[in-house]
């Protein structure tokens, strides 16, 4: 069955760096870009970005430009997230999430558990 | 850039009723490109309906979506105790973006 686990939380101080992992099984790895989405306490969703694991080819959310780097290793079949320069508004809930084959706009049938991330000094 | 619209902001029902939530963008949504997901507490969202009205694999009868253009609506025919959630559109026509989602609640 398809899974996506993710990396446990991370307590971070302001102007530090994150790096999530979120590791794939049950698929062909390089089939399907994964997303990522940010959910801060009690509010909504927020897309980040994608990456293709076949080319580690990214597009990244405006909002998230120059801070956000996503990267894949197909030797394990994880992709990763790392923020930077972290500031208190980057509390939140991290998932990544599975799109369609071959598809950068897509909805979301296969979701991580969420990686709490807590920026706090 | 499109922005999704949910309302109403907190809906209040009773088990067995039947529960309309809209969902309307700014601009025409590409192909009907537009999912609906359930967020339970502590859970991560769950994919409802895609394409508008598509219901995704294990998704019970009981929800449907749907509308085209700029208005979307995702119906739940009679609730169940276990309905009770967040809600959220998105559209992926272009670069995914979420509604703020509708709070359905028991009354």
């Amino acid at each position: 069955q398809v899974q996506l686990v993710q990396s446990g939380a991370e307590v971070k101080k302001p102007g530090a760096s994150v790096k999530v992992s979120c590791k794939a099984s049950g698929y062909t790895f390089t089939t399907y870009y994964i997303h990522w989405v940010r959910q801060a306490p009690g509010q909504g969703l927020e897309w980040m970005g994608i990456i293709n694991p076949s080319d580690g080819g990214t597009d990244y959310a405006q909002e998230f430009q120059g801070r956000v780097t996503m990267t894949r290793d197909t030797s394990t079949g994880t992709v990763y997230m790392e923020l930077s320069s972290l500031r208190s508004e980057d509390t939140a809930m991290y998932y990544c999430a599975r799109g369609v084959p071959a598809a950068i706009l897509s909805y979301f049938q296969y979701w991580g558990q969420g990686t709490l991330v807590t920026v706090s000094s | 850039e499109i922005v999704l619209t949910q309302s109403p902001g907190t809906l209040s029902l009773s088990p067995g009723e039947r529960a309309t939530l809209s969902c309307r963008a700014s601009q025409s949504v590409s192909s009907n490109y537009l999912a609906w997901y359930q967020q339970k507490p502590g859970q991560a969202p769950r994919l409802l309906i895609f394409g508008a009205s598509s219901r995704a694999t294990g998704i019970p009868d009981r929800f449907s979506g749907s509308g085209s253009g700029t208005d979307f609506t995702l119906t739940i025919s009679r609730l169940e105790p276990e309905d009770f959630a967040v809600y959220y559109c998105q559209q992926y026509g272009s670069s995914p973006l979420f509604g703020q989602g509708t709070k359905l609640e028991i009354k």
